[in-house]
């Protein structure tokens, strides 16, 4: 099974600041990495697929860069609603989700 | 507008079953592959199984293989999860979620379900 772990655990970052959240796969996942968002109390959101494309919706200050184990999910100005658990996810080989990225404001 | 409306969750004791359903709008329901993925309380995100277009392939995770079976009736709509000896650690909000695919190629899940709880306890 690949593992993914994210970091850090929590982030504290204060509005209209940039947010750097880190995933790192144990092994190759090629490029097929997602993104995830979840509010409180919703269901998660898709934020980005194939480690660096925007899904549908999602603003431009979203944005995701890497391949094979390191990955990043850039926020480049965060806004207020933009404070949520953030995971990523690999699809090389079946699906596996980090443990998560608490985005908290400072 | 698509919707993903679980049902069928509830409390049940530790060996007992469920059967959740997964009622979709808004989309063609037959042109997308489904999964469940759970979420046990204060945990994050673990996939449970997909299923294909047609209902004729179908993935567990190795925790609920051979206890949990995923289908899918395209005529109604609905996709189901029948969980069967339940344990303690099966305790999770479980979600349906809608495939994206890329010219068949999985890219994440783009509609997910508000989810539904499912605790396992005497």
């Amino acid at each position: 099974e690949i593992v993914m772990t994210q970091s850090p655990a929590t982030l504290s970052v204060s509005p209209g600041e940039r947010a750097t959240l880190s995933c790192r796969a144990s092994q190759s996942v090629s490029s097929n990495l997602a993104w995830y968002q979840q509010r409180p109390g919703q269901a998660p959101r898709l934020l980005i697929y194939g480690a660096s494309t925007r899904a549908t919706g999602i603003p431009a200050r979203f944005s995701g860069s890497g391949s094979g184990t390191e990955f990043t999910l850039t926020i480049s100005s965060l806004q207020s609603e933009d404070f949520a658990v953030y995971y990523c996810q690999q699809y090389n080989n079946w699906y596996t989700f980090g443990q998560g990225t608490k985005l908290e404001i400072k | 507008e698509v919707q993903l409306v679980e049902s069928g969750g509830g409390l049940v004791q530790p060996g007992g079953s469920l059967r959740l359903s997964c009622a979709a709008s808004g989309f063609t329901f037959s042109s997308y592959w489904m999964q469940w993925v759970r979420q046990a309380p204060g945990k994050g995100l673990m996939w449970v199984s997909r299923i294909n277009r047609d209902g004729s392939s179908t993935s567990y995770a190795d925790s609920v293989k051979g206890r949990f079976t995923i289908s899918r009736d395209n005529a109604k709509n609905t996709l189901y999860l029948q969980i069967n000896s339940l344990r303690a650690e099966d305790t999770a909000v479980y979600y349906c979620a809608r495939v994206y695919d890329i010219s068949g190629y999985y890219q994440g899940c783009d509609y997910w379900g508000q989810g539904i709880l499912v605790t396992v306890s005497s």
